[in-house]
């Protein structure tokens, strides 16, 4: 089946530094990719939409300069919490979205836990 | 605005138990369904979808989900649970007119051995 990779899997950092987490799917490819936030005992919330070759689709509320998103290949996706804050600490999920049609699916990463002192 | 609802925050069943899980969502376009499941430690995978035909799903592992389009709802079903199904299990729906995927809040379910 469809592997999804994230690394790292949690990173711990100073407040006000950046960090970069990335997103790939293993055995196939994927133009679009999303990346999730979720928070202790909640839901996962939609951040944004990560497109190959194009901008990302920021969801309201979320601050497009303060989470970088690149999607650089077809496998290959990348988030950027720029300047952290211990605000920003949460567990950050990515999906690969296949497309069959109207057969929509996504494939989930592991996650990357993010601990901002 | 679109919204998925599960009823239950925790189940607590012992095992041989049925099992059935709540998921109510509002949109009234046409939808996709899902049924996502993270057991500890590990990342969401997929339990089961439905996208059209037969609104009575069956999944991996015994688990089924019926769409009752005119309730708006997504029960997940088990017959008989094990240990093993515990886990924290999701319904997210997505749906036409750009309608993203949104997830419900997530069912912690714990079984007893």
């Amino acid at each position: 089946g469809a592997v999804v990779s994230q690394h790292p899997s949690w990173v711990i950092c100073k407040s006000g530094t950046s960090v970069k987490i990335e997103c790939r799917s293993l055995d196939f490819q994927a133009t679009t990719m999303f990346w999730y936030r979720q928070f202790p005992k909640q839901s996962l919330m939609l951040m944004a939409t990560s497109n190959e070759g194009s901008k990302a689709t920021y969801e309201q509320g979320v601050e497009k300069d303060k989470f970088l998103i690149n999607h650089a290949s077809l496998t290959l996706s990348t988030l950027t919490v720029t300047s952290a804050h211990p605000e920003d600490s949460s567990f950050y999920i990515c999906s690969a979205h296949v497309d069959f049609g109207r057969e929509e699916t996504q494939y989930f990463g592991p996650g990357t836990r993010l601990l901002v002192l | 605005a679109q919204s998925v609802s599960q009823h239950n925050h925790h189940v607590i069943l012992s095992e041989a138990a049925s099992l059935e899980l709540g998921c109510n969502y509002s949109y009234g376009g046409t939808v996709n369904l899902f049924w996502y499941v993270q057991y500890p430690g590990q990342h969401l995978q997929l339990l089961l979808k439905y996208f059209s035909g037969d609104p009575l799903v069956k999944g991996i592992k015994g688990f089924e989900a019926e769409f009752i389009k005119s309730k708006f709802s997504f029960n997940l079903r088990k017959p008989s649970v094990q240990w093993s199904d515990t886990a924290e299990y999701f319904c997210a729906v997505n749906g036409d007119g750009g309608f993203k995927t949104i997830f419900g809040a997530g069912t912690r379910l714990f079984v007893k051995a």
